[in-house]
């Protein structure tokens, strides 16, 4: 009964390719966001989008393009991996733009060798 | 102006004393405060959260201080006990707003001493 699931947990790539991490959550949320936690566990916002729209986008390379084919789900994809790319990403839901508790996914940590 | 600033960076208590961990903020805008709790290798959980209208949320051994005129705020932990080890993250965010973005404070590592 996992409420956020992030798929691969763990993703070991060399510089230069392309990646994709997929998110999905059963809360029936609609809105959905990508945080980005550095090696000194900083949490930084990336994307965030509300019913496949997209509504945050923070200064994130362009490298970095979030799909939403529906509410529930949320992927990422990354072209070119850089080795400063390397992080935990973290996928979060919550419902509506407001003060909601966000839930956020196991995380997926990305090396990039 | 959007930067949450935390401290302590780490902090070590004794079983069964109070960790405090405090935030500051700069952007008046914010009108919300949540704290989100980590354990090594999981996604941040939602612990207790309050909004700038009351000065004190209590939720367990949980507290939050909120101080709107210095733009501060604070985590209490009472009674602290080894699980409660993880690193804690505080938090801002425009409640009211368009968007429902967190900026979030640099986190504090607690370990909790048996």
């Amino acid at each position: 009964d996992t409420a956020v699931s992030q798929t691969p947990k763990y993703l070991v790539t060399q510089m230069g390719n392309d990646k994709s991490i997929k998110c999905e959550q059963n809360l029936g949320h609609d809105t959905m966001y990508w945080y980005k936690q550095d090696s000194k566990k900083f949490l930084k916002i990336m994307f965030s989008y509300n019913n496949k729209e997209l509504i945050i986008n923070e200064t994130v390379p362009n490298r970095f393009s979030p799909k939403s084919p529906d509410k529930a789900h949320l992927n990422l994809h990354i072209n070119s991996l850089e080795l400063g790319d390397s992080a935990v990403y973290f996928c979060a839901s919550s419902q509506g733009r407001g003060d909601n508790e966000q839930f956020f996914g196991p995380g997926t940590r990305l090396t990039v060798l | 102006q959007q930067q949450v600033k935390q401290s302590p960076q780490s902090l070590i208590v004794q079983k069964g004393g109070i960790s405090i961990i405090n935030c500051a903020y700069e952007n008046t805008a914010f009108d919300y405060f949540p704290w989100y709790q980590q354990f090594p290798g999981k996604g941040p959980a939602l612990l207790i959260a309050i909004r700038p209208d009351v000065s004190e949320k209590k939720e367990g051994r949980f507290t939050i201080s909120f101080n709107k005129s210095a733009k501060q705020f604070s985590l209490h932990i009472m009674d602290s006990q080894p699980g409660d080890s993880a690193t804690y993250f505080c938090a801002a965010g425009l409640g009211g707003g368009a968007t429902n973005k967190l900026i979030f404070g640099t986190g504090t590592l607690l370990a909790v001493q048996p």
